[in-house]
């Protein structure tokens, strides 16, 4: 069965240092996806992304975070300098079209800031 | 913007009896899907059932079913025959069919369920 990829698994970073989370969507997928889920909460939207570009965005998402997918295989998201509040489960999914279908996770990526 | 409500942060249950966990949603939208996801110790999300706003008939997935009120914004999970495995943290999430908002899934705040042997 196919499924989302994400590396590391787990990261541990200096505050202030750069992160790239990586993520494998499932091949034919069209609509990419980042989420965020601070320990203990609910999971929150952060951006999803669409024809290379990004459709849309939450508050959340400021100037600090930005996605990209380089080579049409893999999904990334890049935080340039981050906080401690930074620390959380990012999760990436995607899906075939938006809204009616499925969005399939990955596993996630526990990011460690200290 | 829409919102998702869990208003029972743990529930708790014996094995191999019935459970519903309850969510309530707002939305000014006709046409939107709701799910159920799973999320084990391992965090991984996983989706357990779908259920599509226009269709009247409640979906069902093997011992998981929803009750899905439109009118009252209610969609409750029952899971039948409970087992241990169904230990886990469950969301309930939102989703517009259409409009501008591209699949961005509203989560609620989550319900703890223990099954107890």
């Amino acid at each position: 069965e196919p499924e989302v990829t994400q590396t590391p698994s787990h990261q541990v970073t200096q505050m202030g240092q750069e992160v790239i989370l990586r993520c494998v969507p499932i091949s034919n997928h069209l609509y990419f996806y980042w989420y965020r889920q601070i320990l203990g909460q609910k999971v929150e939207f952060l951006v999803s992304f669409y024809n290379n570009e990004i459709s849309e965005k939450s508050e959340i998402f400021d100037d600090q975070f930005s996605v990209e997918r380089p080579d049409g295989s893999n999904f990334t998201l890049k935080i340039r300098s981050t906080k401690l509040e930074d620390s959380a489960m990012y999760f990436c999914a995607s899906s075939v079209w938006r809204g009616n279908t499925e969005a399939f996770f990955g596993q996630g990526t526990r990011l460690t800031v200290v | 913007a829409q919102t998702v409500t869990q208003s029972q942060p743990e529930m708790s249950v014996q094995e191999a009896e019935t459970v519903t966990l309850s969510c309530t949603y707002d939305t000014s939208e006709s046409d939107y899907y709701l799910f159920w996801y799973k999320q084990p110790p391992s965090r991984q999300m996983i989706l357990v059932i779908r259920q599509e706003a226009y269709k009247q008939q409640n979906a069902t997935e093997n011992r998981f079913s929803v009750n899905f009120q439109k009118a009252a914004k209610s969609f409750s999970l029952k899971i039948s025959d409970s087992q241990l495995g169904d230990a886990a943290m469950y969301f309930c999430a939102y989703v517009n069919a259409g409009g501008t908002s591209y699949g961005k899934l509203t989560f609620g705040q989550g319900t703890i369920l223990t099954v107890h042997p």
